[in-house]
């Protein structure tokens, strides 16, 4: 079946303009996760979403970051007036959380953003 | 606050030998651990998994231990090939909810 597809895979913007990012998870899936990786750096949470919950926002770095789940399945990740420290791969990961089972996330391949 | 940490950014193993990596944790609620396999350009990739309750899961050429009482984890792979070279993050959930700390990753390299 299809896995996490996120889109698009490279966006190269000006630094002020607002980017949206989007990711669809594999079909059922209840949880849905957004991470940054930076250049050599390990993957930096951002925030989960878990059914009709209210989301984990702790992640987020910024208030010109948002990012909002629509239907329970796809989400898109905000950025407003983009900065050159924004300038990161954005991974999308969806899981399906079931209580009492251990389940992995499952990651897409990414949107590597670049501020000028 | 680093809660995962992987103290070693690159490891070097001949074909065939083994190759340990390394991950240590500083949270005693985590209570489901995880390897991932990164390649460039791609997502990272679920690898293995142990839950607290274990201190070994094996998986073909893939065992990872846990030692609970250290807060540490290890990844084995024997025999190493050179399609293992990669990226490997450590992972760990937090078992109060469901959000998920990565280490920084140590890039295996098996030379042929």
């Amino acid at each position: 079946g299809a896995g996490v597809s996120q889109s698009p895979s490279n966006k190269v913007t000006e630094k002020g303009k607002d980017v949206e990012l989007r990711c669809d998870p594999i079909s059922g899936h209840t949880a849905l996760y957004w991470y940054r990786q930076s250049l050599g750096q390990g993957l930096e949470f951002l925030i989960y979403f878990q059914g009709n919950s209210a989301p984990d926002k702790s992640g987020l770095p910024s208030d010109r970051f948002s990012a909002e789940r629509t239907g329970g399945s796809v989400s898109t990740l905000t950025i407003q007036r983009t900065q050159q420290e924004d300038s990161a791969v954005y991974l999308c990961a969806s899981s399906y959380l079931r209580t009492g089972n251990n389940q992995p996330q499952h990651f897409g391949d990414g949107t590597r953003l670049s501020i000028l | 606050d680093q809660q995962v940490k992987q103290n070693s950014p690159s490891l070097s193993v001949q074909e065939g030998r083994i190759s340990i990596l390394n991950c240590d944790y500083t949270n005693s609620m985590f209570d489901y651990f995880l390897w991932y396999k990164k390649y460039p350009a791609e997502g990272p990739t679920f690898l293995i998994s142990i839950s607290s309750i274990k201190d070994k899961n094996e998986d073909g050429r893939f065992t990872v231990f846990l030692n609970k009482s250290a807060k540490h984890l290890s990844l084995h792979i024997v025999p190493s090939q050179p399609g293992d070279s990669a990226v490997y993050f450590c992972a760990a959930r937090d078992g109060r909810g469901n959000q998920f700390y990565f280490g920084t990753g140590t890039s295996l390299t098996v030379i042929p």
